[in-house]
């Protein structure tokens, strides 16, 4: 049964803070994704990755940077913590062009 | 970047009627036209998708039709029942989702 594994379901942190989101997969996938939800928004990319050692920012990079170190491993890095990046975040892993598949998300909370 | 919109934004329908939501994409290149559907506390999950070679897929209560020339392709869903209450994304490509429609069958 295909996985994602999202480190935390849910996450406090204080403003300025640095945060790490971790997704870990286990299907072998080439992509990964980080995308953020809001309300009334949709999701909206942050960064992707077709690669190890590769990435490429979204739509909404600011304030955001990612490490794919290992081709399982998709680290999302908040480098100081703002309140507006209070939301829920959701990493996803998929063949090249073909269904993604998301983990349960990471609600985050920047105080 | 690739422009989608999504309608309706919500809808409710009574257990048993159809419901019908539409996704309109700007870029002529993609191929790939899946629809999510995402259940509270949950990550969004494929339900249906469909590739630029066929107008229409069909899978027991649900359906998505493709319309290429004019850019749009349709998540159909049949015989509604409660469970089908969720929130549904269109995504041509990956890298760029719908709004979402949050769907509520009454019953």
């Amino acid at each position: 049964d295909v996985k994602v594994t999202q480190s935390s379901r849910y996450l406090v942190k204080r403003t300025g803070e640095k945060v790490f989101l971790e997704c870990v997969q286990d299907m072998d996938h080439e992509n990964m994704f980080w995308y953020r939800q809001d309300p009334g928004l949709g999701l909206r990319l942050i960064y992707f990755s077709y690669d190890v050692k590769m990435k490429e920012k979204g739509d909404i990079p600011e304030g955001y940077s990612v490490s794919r170190e290992k081709k399982e491993r998709f680290s999302l890095i908040l480098e100081s913590a703002s309140t507006n990046q209070t939301s829920m975040y959701l990493c996803a892993s998929s063949l090249p062009g073909l269904e993604l598949f998301f983990g349960s998300g990471t609600q985050l909370s920047v105080l | 970047g690739e422009n989608v919109e999504q309608h309706p934004s919500t809808l409710s329908v009574q257990e048993g009627d159809s419901a019908v939501i539409k996704c309109t994409y700007s870029d002529s290149a993609s191929n790939y036209f899946p629809w999510y559907k995402q259940e509270l506390g949950k990550g969004p999950q494929l339900i249906i998708d469909i590739r630029s070679n066929v107008g229409e897929k069909k899978d027991q209560r649900i359906a998505v039709t493709l319309n290429k020339t004019a850019k749009h392709f349709s998540l159909h869903i049949t015989e509604t029942q409660p469970e089908d209450s969720a929130v549904y994304f269109c995504a041509p490509r990956q890298l760029t989702f719908g709004s979402g429609t949050q769907l509520t069958v009454l019953p």
